[in-house]
């Protein structure tokens, strides 16, 4: 079956450095891209999505660019602030089919 | 802006307790999910429906049953609830439509089985 793989379980940066968070899937369609974001004591909330090859989403400063030659969608910022910690999650999803496969996390954790 | 409450925040039970947890959305979507949250696993989908009195089976349902009542209501049942169900619960709502939607999250339900 489909399936979302992040690299990193935590990520520890600085203030103002640069992020990066991998994200591979594997997927027997074309399916939408998403990354969702979650706070302490909160629900996950949508960050932004992508759903065809070279389009990039973009929001808060966060994007990801889709790629189905290397099947990743990478999160990347180019300045973290302390604000930023959080969980973030990357998933795939199809139209109409409301399944979403979700990766198992990702813990950012930036130091002021 | 999407709401989606879940009730309780959190609840302790003994191991064969029952419980029942509730979802309300108020953005008129059709799709309702119950998802757990465990560490390592990620987001792991229980059940979902797409309307009232409609269930749909998701990826780990065993021991647990779930019932939608109306287009805004929707609850998971643990009849039998063991150690292994303790976790971290939320419900979704999503938009129907032509492409993949936006999934509106609660603030979840800790739950936990002694």
């Amino acid at each position: 079956g489909d399936s979302v793989t992040q690299t990193e379980g935590q990520v520890a940066l600085s203030e103002e450095d640069f992020l990066t968070i991998h994200c591979n899937y594997s997927a027997s369609g074309y399916p939408a891209l998403f990354w969702y974001v979650q706070y302490p004591g909160e629900g996950p909330q949508f960050l932004f999505r992508a759903s065809r090859d070279k389009e990039k989403g973009s929001s808060r400063g966060f994007e990801a660019t889709y790629d189905k030659g290397t099947t990743s969608f990478h999160l990347r910022k180019a300045s973290v602030q302390e604000s930023d910690s959080a969980v973030y999650y990357c998933a795939l999803a199809y139209t109409g089919n409301y399944k979403y496969v979700f990766g198992a996390g990702t813990r950012l954790k930036v130091i002021a | 802006e999407a709401a989606v409450t879940q009730s309780p925040r959190n609840k302790v039970t003994v191991t064969g307790g029952n419980v029942t947890l509730s979802c309300r959305q108020t953005n008129s979507h059709n799709y309702m999910y119950w998802y757990r949250q465990d560490t390592g696993h990620g987001l792991r989908l229980i059940h979902y429906s797409y309307g009232a009195g409609n269930l749909q089976i998701g990826d780990v349902p065993d021991g647990y049953k779930a019932t939608r009542t109306t287009q805004e209501d929707f609850f998971l049942l643990l009849e039998l609830a063991s150690p292994s169900q303790t976790s971290l619960y939320f419900c979704a709502s999503s938009d129907p439509g032509s492409s993949a939607e936006t999934l509106y999250f609660g603030s979840g339900t800790r739950l936990t089985v002694l």
